[in-house]
């Protein structure tokens, strides 16, 4: 077990509508990462905040937004959900904003979403 | 050309074979991470590398810095071994990851 909570586990939705996923990074961790990941472009990094602040940007696009709480948690909102955005996605924690440091990744057991 | 070049995509093994998996990269990094993926779809991260080599049980992991070239090594496999095995590489100052595209390991008993 990681320590890494992400729900819902699974997501089926519609196109046009919005959905938010949901991370708990693990107990004292503050960087929290988002990743996407999709059966023809592989994991793909999207969002990265700690504590509290984005700190790097991936291919995230401008229909997607996330934020992270002041309890570290972190919400990521998709919009006008597309066909295409149909992915596992996933949240991973570590303990600090590296910026060159080397920290261990830990991963949620990722939120799968189906948009029909 | 992808930053980060994996091989080979599919593996098949005996159990107890001796598995090697390769990653190459072309940017400059702070560190390398090795990933688990099974088949339910979770990710684990077996190791992080910026030099020399590691080893955790029967994996052992290796980055060679000067070649830009990892290996992953899995000794006497077993088929709980089954997995994705993905290569992701930490680029210099940032803590953006840039992921292999995978290699997908079966191992047969």
């Amino acid at each position: 077990d990681s320590g890494v909570t992400q729900t819902p586990k699974h997501l089926i939705t519609a196109t046009g509508q919005r959905v938010t996923l949901r991370c708990s990074p693990r107990s004292g961790d503050l960087s929290v990462y988002w990743y996407q990941q999709s059966l023809d472009q592989g994991l793909q990094f999207l969002i990265q905040y700690y504590n509290g602040e984005e700190r790097a940007k991936g291919n995230i696009l401008e229909r997607f937004s996330a934020q992270q709480f002041p309890d570290l948690h972190s919400e990521l909102n998709l919009s006008s959900l597309e066909l295409g955005d149909s992915a596992l996605y996933f949240c991973a924690s570590s303990d600090r904003e590296t910026r060159g440091l080397n920290s261990p990744l830990h991963f949620g057991n990722g939120t799968r979403l189906t948009v029909t | 050309k992808n930053e980060v070049e994996q091989s080979p995509q599919n593996l098949t093994a005996q159990e107890g074979e001796f598995i090697t998996i390769n990653c190459s990269y072309s940017v400059g990094i702070s560190a390398l991470h090795w990933l688990q993926q099974h088949p339910g779809g979770g990710i684990v991260s077996l190791f992080m590398l910026s030099s020399g080599k590691k080893k955790h049980g029967r994996l052992i992991a290796t980055i060679n810095i000067q070649e830009k070239h990892s290996s992953l090594h899995i000794t006497a496999s077993h088929p709980r071994d089954s997995a994705v095995y993905i290569c992701a590489v930490r680029t210099y100052n940032t803590d953006k990851l840039i992921f292999g595209t995978g290699t997908r390991l079966q191992v047969f008993p």
